[in-house]
């Protein structure tokens, strides 16, 4: 089963706009990633955010969490076109192993 | 430096056959992780090797077996194959054990008919 479950499981939006999404999972957590998947490819880290963090900046990216909603959410600012993608949230279980959530596809039109 | 590299990138096997799927990480990398991701599932953990150790396993039939070797390079088997078999299979290492950061193949897309 997995960890985390993102929300929304679709997203459009146009270029420009910012993009939301969220992430809320069932155990106590160390850390929580986000990565991105472009289509049939590999993923790509974007971002760790540690259980004792409450909010962290990347670029464009802002991630929250909120360990007593076991939630967290993603903020794309200013989308392109090039953030197209499948986005995942992963937690860390027992051993440190991640798991991953079933995804939400973004897909900024131009 | 190099990327982590899964070969080969596509296969296409019958129920029945047996594969071997391999994982170069990226170089001092010591964790290497396998994940099965189809359209169903999502991306399911199969198992964690570190230091030629199994760290972890997921809930996956023993059909499903891996290792990894003394200078970090992981492979993963598939015996007996089944058409719900099919998927993309990505490999992902890291430095250490705490997996704070994974590193993903571009995945070996297996497909049994």
């Amino acid at each position: 089963s997995q960890q985390g479950e993102e929300d929304p499981q679709a997203l459009s939006i146009q270029e420009g706009e910012n993009a939301t999404m969220n992430c809320s999972y069932k155990t106590s957590i160390n850390n929580l990633q986000w990565y991105r998947q472009n289509s049939g490819r590999g993923l790509v880290h974007l971002i760790l955010i540690r259980s004792n963090e409450r909010e962290k900046h990347s670029g464009r990216l802002r991630v929250t969490l909120d360990t007593s909603k076991k939630s967290s959410s993603l903020l794309i600012t200013a989308s392109r076109a090039a953030d197209t993608a499948s986005y995942f949230c992963a937690t860390d279980a027992r051993g440190n192993k991640l798991v991953f959530g079933a995804g939400t596809i973004l897909r900024v039109k131009s | 430096k190099a990327g982590v590299t899964q070969t080969p990138r596509y296969l296409i096997k019958t129920r029945g056959q047996q594969v071997t799927l391999s994982c170069s990480p990226i170089s001092g990398h010591r964790s290497v992780s396998w994940y099965q991701q189809t359209p169903g599932q999502g991306l399911q953990f199969l198992f964690e090797y570190f230091s030629e150790t199994q760290r972890n396993k997921g809930n996956f039939p023993g059909r499903f077996s891996g290792r990894q070797f003394s200078n970090s390079r992981s492979e993963m088997n598939v015996s007996t194959l089944e058409l719900g078999d099919s998927a993309l299979y990505l490999c992902a290492s890291s430095l250490d054990s705490q997996n704070e950061k994974l590193f993903f193949g571009s995945g070996t897309q297996l497909s049994v008919l």
